[in-house]
């Protein structure tokens, strides 16, 4: 089945610094790509996604990039803010199984 | 307003009780999904539904079960609950294709 790797685990920038959270996965069949935010205590948030007929997708400070060749895929986040600070994971889907796979997650630290 | 809900939002039980963790989504999402997640950590799959009558084992069955008779409903049932159980339960739904993914907000289960 689907695996997801995600690195790192985590990860502590400064404010206004930019931060990036690599994912590769395993089964050149999925081809939807989520990203969630989880601050603590609540559920986790969809905050990006990308289809695999599209290589880069960008929302105000967030982006995603997606090389179907290397099957890996990134989120960037620029001038990070304290708000900022949460576990973020990635996903894959429409593997094989069609189940929806989860990365470890990389929690992120913004210092003011 | 379309969501996904789970119920009870927090539980306390006996080792060796039986219990249900519902989940419902009013989304008409085909895909729904069961995941067992420590405050923070990895979200593991235990279960994971493509429509009605359709149930499949995730990675962590963890001695549950599931059904699917209503497109709405996903129940996650622990036979026998033991202190290893104890963690947070998250219930997501997808959309179809590459349809974005929703998560309840979680039933914390603690088994003494």
């Amino acid at each position: 089945g689907e695996n997801v790797e995600q690195h790192p685990s985590t990860l502590s920038v400064q404010e206004g610094d930019s931060a990036v959270i690599k994912c590769t996965y395993s089964d050149s069949a999925s081809n939807y790509f989520p990203w969630y935010k989880q601050e603590l205590g609540k559920r986790p948030q969809l905050i990006i996604d990308i289809r695999s007929n599209v290589g880069e997708k960008k929302d105000q400070r967030i982006a995603v990039t997606l090389n179907k060749t290397a099957k890996h895929f990134s989120l960037h986040i620029t001038e990070t803010q304290p708000e900022d600070s949460a576990v973020y994971f990635c996903a894959a889907y429409g593997g094989s199984q069609g189940n929806l796979i989860f990365g470890k997650g990389t929690k992120l630290s913004v210092k003011p | 307003e379309a969501d996904i809900y789970q119920t009870p939002r927090y539980l306390v039980i006996g080792t060796g009780k039986k219990i249900t963790l519902e989940c419902s989504q009013t989304m008409g999402h085909d895909k729904m999904y069961w995941y067992q997640q420590d405050p923070g950590m990895e979200l593991h799959l235990i279960h994971y539904s493509y429509g009605v009558n359709s149930t499949e084992k995730g990675d962590l069955s963890s001695e549950s079960t599931v059904s699917r008779i209503r497109t709405e409903h996903f129940p996650l049932t622990l036979e026998s609950a033991r202190p290893s159980h104890t963690s947070q339960y998250l219930c997501a739904s997808k959309g179809p294709a590459g349809g974005k993914a929703f998560f309840g907000q979680g039933t914390r289960l603690t088994v003494v």
